[in-house]
């Protein structure tokens, strides 16, 4: 079984501070992860996300994650954040099999103050 | 423009009545799912479908039922077995495969009076 663990429900940050989103996951299988973001009423928008290869890897809106397998973890971070970045955001992992599914975590509402 | 339509936007609905959640894709994916999802919880799968014709349980699928006779539709009935159907519900869709990412609707908000 699969499951995914965001270890902050809230993070506050200043505008043009850097903020770092924590991801854990657990799966007894190589894994896919996946980082999606969610305005306010709205659906849920792909960030990023890790298949193989490089660890280290770039999303839009200046977002990247790295992927450390030996901790099992998968955190978003952005150099420098601005107030349109004010959202929840979700990670996901998906671990194959017949299925494809995802499994989220419960979130992480991001708010930027000026 | 391609993407995945959900109507209403916002429903309302009288205790032990049953309401049908639309959802249409035209991605030409083979996959699509339903999630439930509550403040604090995450998303939560209901029903997915791989295939017409065919679909699976989610992990909290009592009180719900679904249909995939066309593949760019996916409709959700919340039945009145549903004992707290109060929630914001999203379709998704993908390409049938591992590692594809899931692509989301606008989402329905239902409250039930």
């Amino acid at each position: 079984a699969q499951s995914v663990t965001q270890l902050d429900s809230q993070v506050p940050v200043f505008e043009e501070a850097p903020v770092e989103l924590r991801c854990n996951y657990s799966s007894s299988v190589s894994v896919y992860l996946f980082w999606y973001v969610q305005y306010p009423n709205q659906g849920l928008q792909l960030l990023l996300k890790y298949l193989s290869g490089s660890t280290l890897v770039k999303g839009i809106n200046g977002f990247e994650a790295e992927f450390n397998k030996s901790q099992t973890s998968f955190h978003l971070r952005k150099p420098s954040v601005h107030i349109s970045d004010t959202a929840e955001y979700f990670c996901a992992v998906s671990s194959g099999g017949s299925n494809y599914k995802l499994t989220f975590g419960k979130g992480t509402l991001l708010t930027v103050n000026p | 423009d391609g993407g995945i339509t959900q109507s209403p936007k916002y429903l309302f609905r009288k205790e032990g009545q049953n309401v049908t959640l639309s959802c249409e894709q035209n991605l030409n994916h083979d996959a699509m799912y339903w999630y439930r999802q509550d403040p604090g919880q995450g998303l939560r799968l209901i029903y997915y479908s791989q295939i017409v014709n065919d679909f699976q349980k989610g992990d909290i699928a009592e009180g719900y039922s679904v249909s995939r006779e066309k593949k760019e539709s996916f409709p959700l009935t919340v039945t009145s077995a549903q004992k707290n159907p109060t929630a914001f519900y999203l379709c998704a869709s993908s390409i049938n495969g591992r590692g594809h990412e899931q692509f989301f609707g606008p989402g329905t908000r239902l409250t039930v009076l």
